[in-house]
């Protein structure tokens, strides 16, 4: 299985402060054929279900803001966001479906500082 | 706009059988496969597998084979999992999505499902 690991476990960013989360896979999931690193980002809130923020680890989902955004390849994986509101308090997975069984990491909890 | 609601609460015993449904609207039902995804309290997120909501063809998370059972009826536009044999640490929120390209665009509000004696 890939093994999804999301650093740091929780930060605390201020109003308007970038605030950036990691994501490393055991392998990678960038599929050679089309160029393409199958790695998602969602965004949670509590008592809610995941909502998508970012596909094929750079393309922002319709309706995303675009403080958020998504960059690495291979095994390594950032998801940023630029300027936090305080609507952005919320916890964040990244999620590889380059092969099954499709793994999530931990999670990373943001807050306002 | 693309909707997955899906049925209520459950309580359940150890050993005992538990059935989800979620019923999908605002998009072509065969056309995306839908996946469950189960969320333990306070915990991460975890695949349960997926079902073709064109053929039925299924994918199950080698942790959950033999255990689970995914069904679609395209009457109704309904996908159905089943866990058997439920423990306690089968309490969670169990959530169905539907799968993008591989990634899930869209996800039911969630059931809470709890085993106990």
């Amino acid at each position: 299985d890939i093994v999804m690991t999301q650093s740091p476990e929780s930060l605390a960013v201020s109003l308007g402060e970038r605030a950036t989360i990691n994501c490393k896979s055991s392998q990678s999931v960038l599929f050679d054929s089309n160029n393409k690193n199958y790695l998602a980002w969602y965004q949670q809130k509590p008592g809610h279900p995941p909502k998508l923020l970012i596909y094929w680890a750079s393309i922002r989902e319709s309706g995303v803001p675009d403080r958020f955004s998504g960059s690495g390849s291979g095994t390594d994986f950032t998801l940023t966001i630029s300027s936090l509101q305080a609507e952005d308090v919320a916890l964040y997975y990244c999620q590889q479906y380059h092969r099954t069984p499709l793994t999530f990491g931990g999670g990373t909890k943001v807050e306002i500082k | 706009q693309v909707q997955l609601v899906q049925s209520g609460t459950e309580v359940k015993k150890p050993g005992a059988s538990v059935k989800v449904s979620c019923k999908a609207s605002g998009y072509t039902f065969s056309s995306y496969s839908i996946s469950w995804v189960r969320q333990a309290p306070g915990q991460g997120l975890e695949w349960m597998g997926w079902i073709s909501g064109y053929n039925g063809n299924t994918n199950y998370a080698q942790k959950f084979q033999g255990r689970v059972t995914m069904t679609t009826d395209t009457s109704t536009n309904t996908a159905n999992m089943e866990l058997r044999s439920l423990r306690s640490d089968d309490t969670a929120v169990y959530y169905c999505a539907r799968v993008g390209t591989y990634y899930f665009d869209s996800w039911g509000q969630g059931t809470l499902v709890t085993v106990s004696s």
